[in-house]
């Protein structure tokens, strides 16, 4: 069964220093999301993408953060300034319209 | 707004018994779909089973129902013959057409052997 690939699977950086987590969606899916969840907590929307742009975003989505599709497959997440708060599980997921999203396996990111 | 709420933040069961999961959520739309995600300790959100609004009969994949009473708003998850791999935190969510899934508090299901 097709999946939706998120790399690294674990990332470490130090605060202030940008980090790009990376993931393949499925190659039928038309709608691509950003998703993170703070340990413990509920999992938290953070932007939406549709024909190679923003189509909704949250109010958590502030100018520290940026997606990118730069190649048609590759969907990316960019953070430009990590604060220690960034410090979550970050799962990419993509869909259709009318059917449940396939989430990947989620990078966590921890940020010291 | 779209809000989920589970109210039951954790729950405990004999395995091989069965175990029903609250949802209710709030929506001004009439076309919508719901859902039940399951996360084992790995983390990784998996599709348990999903409902679309518009169809009246309940959900059912293999031990995992759903009773989906749309007027009251409610969307129950049903687990049958409890099994020690069921133990995970399971989350419900909401979504209108293509739009973000809206997800619950989430409920901590532990399986007593």
């Amino acid at each position: 069964e097709p999946e939706v690939t998120q790399t690294p699977s674990h990332q470490v950086t130090q605060m202030g220093q940008e980090v790009i987590l990376r993931c393949v969606p499925i190659s039928n899916h038309l709608y691509f999301y950003w998703y993170r969840q703070i340990l413990g907590q509920k999992v938290e929307f953070l932007v939406s993408f549709y024909n190679n742009e923003i189509s909704e975003k949250s109010e958590i989505f502030d100018d520290q953060f940026s997606v990118e599709r730069p190649d048609g497959s590759n969907f990316t997440l960019k953070i430009r300034s990590t604060k220690l708060e960034d410090s979550a599980m970050y799962f990419c997921a993509g869909g259709g319209t009318n059917y449940g999203y396939t989430f990947g396996s989620g990078t966590r990111l921890t940020v010291v | 707004a779209q809000t989920v709420t589970q109210s039951q933040p954790e729950m405990s069961v004999q395995e091989a018994e069965t175990v029903t999961l609250s949802c209710t959520y709030d929506t001004s739309e009439s076309d919508y779909y719901l859902f039940w995600y399951k996360q084992p300790p790995s983390r990784q959100m998996i599709l348990v089973i999903r409902q679309e609004a518009y169809k009246q009969q309940n959900a059912t994949e293999n031990r995992f129902s759903v009773n989906f009473q749309k007027a009251a708003k409610s969307f129950s998850l049903k687990i049958s013959d409890s099994q020690l791999g069921d133990a995970a935190m399971y989350f419900c969510a909401s979504r209108q057409g293509a739009q973000k899934l809206v997800f619950g508090q989430g409920t901590r299901l532990t399986i007593n052997p």
